[in-house]
C-alpha cells in the first residue's frame, strides 16, 4: 500500500512570496500533523487534524502559516510572503486515530528553500 | 509543554560496536516513547517505541530502556552495520503543546558507523 506522499518535494521561492505544500496521508488514517525540521534541529510541530475535529494550531509559528484538510483526506500548508527564516523540511504524518500511542508514518517532506 | 533533550549530536562508533542515545523529558505525563530513524533525503521511520508501564523493550539489535523515575530514555543498538548510518530522533507524547495527540522531539543524533 502507498505510504504517505508529499509534493513538491523540493520548492525554491523568493521572499515574499506563497507556498503550498500538499500532504496525501495513508488511506483510512484520520490524524494528519505537520512539522518543520529546520537544519541540525528536531522536528517542531505545527499544526494537527483529527477527524472532523477542529484543527490544533498551537504550533504554526505566525499568521503567515495556515493548513487546511479538505474531506478529511488531503491537507496543505500554506505560508504566506515567504521570509528566508521559512527555509525547511516540511514533514507530514499521519497515523490511524488520534491516539497517543499510535505511529506516525512520515512522508518523505518538502524542502522549501526560501532566496 | 513537554521538553526533550538528547544526546549525544553526532556519535562515530566502529563497524560491530554498540551505540547508545540517550534522552531526557520533563512531562512526568508522558508515557509514550517512540524511537524514529530518518535516512538521507526520507521521512522519519520509527523502529521502536516503548510505554510507560514497562522498563525495557528489545527487538533484535535494537533495545529501548527507561527509567520512569529519572524522567529519561536510552536507545541501544548492538552490532552496528553500516546501514544503521542515520539520524536518530526520540519523542515524547505531550499533553500540551505537539497537539493533542502529537509527540515532542529531541533535535536528534547523527550515527555513524565507521567500517
Amino acid at each position: 500500500g502507498a505510504g504517505v506522499s508529499q509534493s513538491p518535494s523540493n520548492k525554491v521561492t523568493e521572499k515574499g512570496k506563497d507556498v503550498e505544500l500538499r500532504c496525501d496521508p495513508i488511506s483510512g488514517h484520520t490524524a494528519l500533523y505537520w512539522y518543520r525540521q529546520s537544519l541540525g534541529q528536531g522536528l517542531e510541530f505545527l499544526i494537527y487534524f483529527q477527524g472532523n475535529s477542529a484543527p490544533d494550531k498551537s504550533g504554526l509559528p505566525s499568521d503567515r502559516f495556515s493548513a487546511e484538510r479538505t474531506g478529511g483526506s488531503v491537507s496543505t500548508l500554506t505560508i504566506q510572503r515567504t521570509q528566508q527564516e521559512d527555509s525547511a523540511v516540511y514533514l507530514c504524518a499521519s497515523s490511524l486515530q488520534g491516539s497517543r500511542y499510535n505511529e506516525q508514518f512520515f512522508g518523505p517532506g518538502t524542502r522549501l528553500t526560501v532566496l | 509543554g513537554e521538553n526533550v533533550e538528547q544526546h549525544p549530536s553526532t556519535l562515530s562508533v566502529q563497524e560491530g560496536d554498540s551505540a547508545v542515545i540517550k534522552c531526557t523529558y520533563s512531562d512526568s505525563a508522558s508515557n509514550y516513547f517512540p524511537w524514529y530513524k530518518q535516512e538521507l533525503g526520507k521521512g522519519p521511520q520509527l523502529i521502536i517505541d516503548i510505554r510507560s508501564n514497562v522498563g525495557e523493550k528489545k527487538d533484535q539489535r535494537i533495545a529501548v530502556t527507561l527509567n520512569k523515575t529519572a524522567k529519561h530514555f536510552s536507545l541501544h543498538i548492538t552490532e552496528t552495520q553500516p546501514e544503521d548510518s542515520a539520524v536518530y530522533f526520540c519523542a515524547a507524547n505531550s499533553y500540551s503543546g505537539g497537539g493533542a495527540d502529537g509527540l515532542t522531539f529531541g533535535k536528534g543524533t547523527h550515527l555513524i558507523i565507521q567500517p
